[in-house]
């Protein structure tokens, strides 16, 4: 069975903070995908990236970055200088080895709030 | 237009109620998935579609949950005999999945439609 924990449910920032969300992941296949999107009020995910389970190289897109290790099943993801359009709910998900297109085993979601 | 369309954006119904949920991929998304997303929780996986059939259906709770997608393209969630436990936002979602293509992994998904059972 594949399980994605996201132990933080809330956090507040002060603007121009940094923050780190944290997922660790369960699963018995060699080859996975981990994800993470953003959910803001509107209440569409928005994809922000994939990862494959062969592919521990850490990843900076501006302001974001995410670090992938294998050997603590953790895929955190940060976010620098936070903006309040920044606030959201943030989902960290697991697809096993049928594919990057199969099922996505989500976390429970992390709620940030960027204060301005 | 040009994201997944999703109607009703509401739905209120009685318990005991047949209701139809209705997706419209982004156009050439030969992929299509149903997830449920009760409050406060991640969203959960229902079905997948490649193209017109089910590729995958293990995520439906029962036999009352039903989804069709005749022609390769809009998708209709059908619940039966409705519970107030089936109250949640369904979610649906496209890919561009092309086997000898590039794959970037990337959902996008529609506002939901969010369903109420009194």
């Amino acid at each position: 069975a594949q399980k994605v924990t996201q132990a933080q449910t809330e956090i507040s920032v002060v603007e121009k903070e940094d923050v780190t969300l944290d997922c660790v992941y369960e699963t018995r296949d060699t080859t996975y995908y981990l994800f993470w999107y953003k959910q803001p009020p509107s209440g569409e995910l928005v994809f922000l990236i994939r990862r494959n389970s062969f592919d521990e190289q850490n990843e900076i897109s501006g302001r974001y970055s995410w670090n992938f290790q294998k050997s603590t099943s953790s895929f955190n993801f940060t976010i620098t200088a936070s903006q309040v359009v920044d606030s959201a709910v943030y989902f960290c998900a697991l697809s096993g080895d049928t594919g990057a297109n199969s099922k996505l085993t989500f976390g429970k979601g992390i709620t940030l709030s960027v204060r301005p | 237009g040009a994201g997944v369309s999703q109607t009703p954006s509401n739905k209120v119904t009685e318990k005991g109620k047949y209701v139809e949920l209705r997706c419209d991929p982004i156009s050439g998304h030969t992929a299509l998935y149903w997830y449920r997303q009760s409050l406060g929780q991640g969203p959960e996986f229902l079905i997948y579609f490649q193209g017109t059939g089910a590729a995958d259906d293990s995520g439906l709770p029962n036999d009352r949950f039903f989804a069709v997608r005749p022609e390769g393209s809009v998708s209709t969630l059908k619940i039966q005999r409705t519970e107030r436990g089936d109250s949640a936002v369904y979610l649906c979602a496209s890919s561009l999945w092309d086997a000898g293509g590039p794959d970037t992994g990337e959902l996008f998904f529609g506002e939901g439609s969010r369903l109420t059972v009194l």
